[in-house]
């Protein structure tokens, strides 16, 4: 399992366009970069996942560049009910062909008016 | 659709006491995990269920922790002799396949206060 560096805390105002960048220097062949959103009180929730290249759908983008040690999470736009911990996670099958997610610390995201 | 849904939403116990939490998963989803996140931290893996079995319970941290999905579908996650280091948020997840392309939906948590 590839750990995953992102900043901790990141503040950012109503439409702008965020983008938190996750390091993952070690990453495996097999592994696929997923964001999860967190808002308190709340689980996790999926955000989006990618290999290479980018990804987008209707929530945000992820940027994946060749060597794959980093990716970047872009959120067009954000309002105040973006403000949440977000996850970078790099993660495989294991042998049993399930995913075992580990999550770091996150980037708490702050929005303001 | 109805997400996963985990029950009681709060516990408080005392310590020594004996708890179980509930969770339903999403209907025809298979593969069901446990997390537990501690205030300021990111979840932590405890066990996954692919249908009735345990297929990996590396991160249930001591015997005094353990989990059962009888019929495939409800979970019951059970703490005896509780500890007040067990205070923390219990969450469960599943996912329609336990591939890395299945996303994975979770819960609210429950709550768990021990005294």
């Amino acid at each position: 399992l590839a750990k995953t560096t992102q900043p901790i805390s990141m503040d950012s105002y109503e439409g702008q366009e965020v983008n938190i960048t996750c390091s993952h220097n070690n990453i495996a062949t097999n592994d696929y970069i997923t964001w999860y959103q967190q808002f308190p009180s709340q689980g996790p929730r999926f955000i989006i996942q990618g290999y290479k290249t980018k990804v987008t759908n209707e929530v945000a983008s992820l940027f994946i560049p060749a060597d794959r040690k980093s990716s970047t999470l872009s959120l067009p736009r954000v309002s105040l009910s973006d403000t949440a911990v977000y996850y970078c996670l790099a993660h495989a099958s294991q042998g049993t062909g399930f995913q075992k997610l580990v999550f770091g610390t996150g980037t708490r995201l702050l929005v303001s008016p | 659709g109805a997400g996963v849904s985990q029950t009681p939403s709060n516990k408080v116990t005392e310590k020594g006491k004996y708890v179980e939490l509930r969770c339903d998963p999403i209907s025809g989803h298979t593969a069901l995990y446990w997390y537990r996140q501690s205030l300021g931290q990111g979840p932590e893996f405890l066990i996954y269920f692919q249908g009735t079995g345990a297929a990996d319970d590396s991160g249930l941290p001591n015997d005094r922790f353990f989990a059962v999905r009888p019929e495939g579908s409800v979970s019951t996650l059970k703490i005896q002799r509780t500890e007040r280091g067990d205070s923390a948020v219990y969450l469960c997840a599943s996912s329609l396949t336990p591939g890395r392309d299945s996303p994975l939906h979770f819960g609210n948590g429950t709550r768990l206060t021990v005294t």
